[in-house]
């Protein structure tokens, strides 16, 4: 089955410094997406970032990038530069790309805390 | 910037009763779901719907569940009876394609609460 697991439950970051939020996963396809989602209080999910699973390079975002190693299935987010907006869940997604399976699949999410 | 609305806000209803949770998706998409999370767990995949048909759906996705898209913009979960643990956020998300890097855009969610 594929699973997704954010082991952190919540994390903190002082305003401009950098964070790291973790992400495994579990699967037995090669070909697939990750997603990072940004859920703050509005409770709207934003799209963060994406990473290809058959592209080596890692993605970026302007302050956000990713370390996708996907031997070990883990896909990590830096953020950069932490900015008060930043606080909010953050949930890592899988989806595969094969067939007719179109569904993310989630993990439970971290909060992040911005402390000015 | 085109975003899914999604009405109400929140929904209190009785043990027992219909519901119909309402979405508009950005207008040129053609991918339409319907996610949930209990609080405190994980998000999770109800159902998909292409074409006028469901694609895709979880086990959770029973016969109490079904959806529509009646007039080409609505998208519509319903369900017929509600019970307690179906007491959770429901967010409709809509995108241009099914492929899987596709961007899938969220709507704020609907907090249904059954009592």
């Amino acid at each position: 089955a594929q699973t997704v697991t954010q082991s952190q439950p919540e994390m903190s970051v002082q305003e401009a410094e950098t964070v790291t939020l973790s992400c495994t996963y579990d699967t037995s396809e090669s070909d697939y997406y990750l997603f990072w989602y940004k859920q703050p209080p509005s409770r709207q999910m934003i799209l963060v970032i994406r990473q290809e699973a058959y592209k080596q390079q890692n993605a970026t975002e302007n302050r956000f990038s990713v370390n996708f190693q996907k031997a070990a299935k883990s896909f990590s987010l830096k953020i950069s530069d932490s900015q008060l907006g930043d606080a909010a869940m953050y949930f890592c997604a899988y989806r595969p790309n094969a067939g007719n399976n179109r569904k993310l699949i989630w993990g439970l999410g971290t909060s992040l805390a911005v402390n000015p | 910037e085109p975003e899914v609305t999604q009405t109400p806000s929140h929904q209190v209803t009785q043990m027992g009763q219909e519901v119909i949770l309402r979405c508009v998706p950005i207008s040129n998409h053609l991918y339409f779901y319907w996610y949930r999370q209990i609080l405190g767990q994980k998000v999770e995949f109800l159902v998909s719907f292409y074409n006028n048909e469901i694609s895709e759906k979880s086990e959770i996705f029973d016969d109490q569940f079904s959806v529509e898209r009646p007039d080409g913009s609505n998208f519509t979960l319903k369900i017929r009876s509600t019970k307690l643990e179906d007491s959770a956020m429901y967010f409709c998300a809509s995108s241009l394609q099914g492929q899987g890097g596709t961007e899938a855009f969220f709507g704020q969610g609907t907090r249904l609460t059954v009592v």
